[in-house]
């Protein structure tokens, strides 16, 4: 079946540094694949998606590209600020729609 | 705006107690789902539903029921709460015709079991 490998945290960053979380995925075919943000005590918030290979997903300054050669959809930011600190959730959806997440990296 | 309401943020439970987790969305959407959510874990699917009536078992439904009455809620029930189930639940939902449809979330259930 479908998987989702990301990144083990905790990741530390000093304010202003580049961040990259490395996400992968296993499936049949071209899942839409999709980034939420958990900010404490809260629930999950759609962060970016990308619905084909190639696409860029953005918003906020993050953006992940759907790289079908490499399986991956790694989250990256240029100049990350002490807002960005939360849990951030890579997944892909499989042909049920339901989503299928990874377990999580806490910025 | 999009929707998602989890009436119940915060629940205490004695073990053997009969649990219900309600979930309201109010963006007509055709898909309800709900997650547990444990550290390290990631989220896993419980249950999710598709239509009025209709529910199907996602990865871990031992222990859980649910029901889906109507379009707009769904409800989680835990016939026999155990410690085992203190864990956040989150519903969520979407509406059909796309895998590139968005999944929308509520703020979490914070569920535990004593």
């Amino acid at each position: 079946g479908n998987s989702v490998t990301q990144m083990e945290g905790p990741v530390t960053l000093s304010e202003e540094a580049f961040l990259t979380i490395n996400c992968t995925y296993t499936a049949t075919g071209y899942p839409s694949l999709f980034w939420y943000v958990q900010y404490p005590g809260e629930g999950l918030q759609l962060l970016l998606k990308a619905t084909k290979a190639d696409d860029k997903g953005s918003n906020k300054g993050f953006e992940a590209t759907y790289r079908k050669e490499t399986t991956s959809f790694h989250l990256e930011k240029g100049s990350v600020q002490v807002s960005d600190s939360a849990v951030y959730f890579c997944a892909s959806m499989d042909s049920s729609y339901k989503l299928i997440f990874g377990s999580g990296t806490r910025l | 705006d999009v929707k998602v309401t989890q009436s119940s943020r915060y629940l205490v439970k004695r073990t053997g107690e009969k649990v219900f987790l309600e979930c309201v969305q109010d963006m007509d959407h055709e898909n309800m789902f709900w997650y547990r959510q444990d550290p390290g874990l990631g989220l896993r699917l419980i249950y999710f539903s598709y239509d009025v009536k209709m529910k199907e078992k996602g990865d871990i439904p031992e222990g859980y029921s649910v029901s889906r009455e109507k379009k707009e809620r769904f409800s989680l029930i835990l016939e026999s709460a155990s410690t085992n189930q203190t864990s956040m639940y989150l519903c969520a939902s979407s509406s059909s015709g796309g895998s590139g449809n968005t999944i929308y979330f509520g703020e979490g259930s914070w569920l535990t079991v004593v």
